[in-house]
C-alpha cells in the first residue's frame, strides 16, 4: 500500500522556470514531511521539510506549501538552475526516530 | 569529518551467496534504516533499529537480516533467500532515541548485483 504518492514521475523546465512537484498522503497520523534531492549514485540530501502546523516553509529558491484538509504537499523550486537536475523524494513520517515512507520519486530536468 | 560511510560502493556477487554491507556512522546518532532503491523507484524500507541490540522488519524485510551491536555500526546481509537482490543500498540515521529530532540523513550506498 502506497501512503504517499508522487506526481509527475519526470518533469521538464527551462533555466528560470518554477519546478513544482506534488505529493498526496494518506495517513493523517504523519506529522513530518521532509523533500530529498538525490543525484545519479549518490544518496539522498536532505533538501527541506515541515510539520503540519505551518502552511509554507522557504529555504533559498526551494519552497514547501502544506495542505493539512486536502492531504498535499508540494515543492516549488524558483528559478530553477540546470544544476537542479536529479530526482527528487518526498515523504511522510510519524513522530520522532521513525521510518520514513517515500513517494516514488520525480526526475526532474532543466534545461539550459 | 561527521557522516555516514557504506562500504563497498560497488560489490559483485553469484547467486547463492550470502553478502554483507557494510554500513558505519560517527554521528552518535540512535536510530539507523537499511533502504532497497530499484531503478527508477522510491526508496523501500528493509529493516530499522532505534536503539542498540534492537530492529524492527520494514516494509521489505525477507530474504535480508541485520545485527546492532555498536551504536555506531548497523550491517545488512543480503541472503540467497532474496529472490531479487540487485539493487542500491541506502543506509541511513537520524538521531532518534528520545529526542524530538526527525531529519535522516543517508549514506553515498552501495551498489549490489547478483548474477
Amino acid at each position: 500500500q502506497q501512503q504517499v504518492k508522487q506526481s509527475p514521475q519526470s518533469l521538464i523546465v527551462q533555466k528560470g522556470g518554477i519546478s513544482i512537484i506534488n505529493c498526496a498522503y494518506e495517513n493523517t497520523a504523519f506529522d513530518y514531511f521532509p523533500w530529498y534531492q538525490q543525484f545519479p549514485g549518490k544518496g539522498p540530501a536532505l533538501l527541506i521539510a515541515i510539520r503540519p502546523d505551518v502552511s509554507e516553509k522557504k529555504e533559498g529558491r526551494f519552497t514547501i506549501s502544506f495542505n493539512k484538509s486536502a492531504k498535499q504537499f508540494s515543492l516549488h523550486i524558483m528559478d530553477s538552475q540546470p544544476g537542479d537536475s536529479a530526482t527528487y523524494f518526498c515523504a511522510a513520517s510519524m513522530g520522532a526516530g521513525n521510518m520514513l515512507t517515500f513517494g516514488g520519486g520525480t526526475r526532474l530536468m532543466v534545461k539550459p | 569529518d561527521g557522516g555516514i560511510t557504506q562500504s563497498p560502493k560497488y560489490l559483485f556477487r553469484k547467486e547463492g551467496q550470502n553478502v554483507t554491507l557494510s554500513c558505519e556512522q560517527n554521528l552518535n546518532h540512535d536510530a539507523m534504516y537499511w533502504y532497497r532503491q530499484d531503478p527508477g523507484q522510491g526508496l523501500r524500507l528493509i529493516y530499522y533499529s532505534q536503539i542498540v541490540n534492537d530492529f524492527q522488519k520494514g516494509d521489505i524485510a525477507e530474504g535480508y537480516s541485520v545485527s546492532r551491536e555498536k551504536k555506531e555500526s548497523f550491517p545488512l546481509t543480503v541472503t540467497s533467500a532474496q529472490k531479487n537482490p540487485t539493487a542500491f543500498y541506502l543506509c541511513a540515521s537520524s538521531r532518534g532515541g528520545t529526542t524530538s529530532s526527525y531529519e535522516q540523513y543517508f549514506g553515498p550506498g552501495t551498489r549490489l548485483t547478483v548474477t
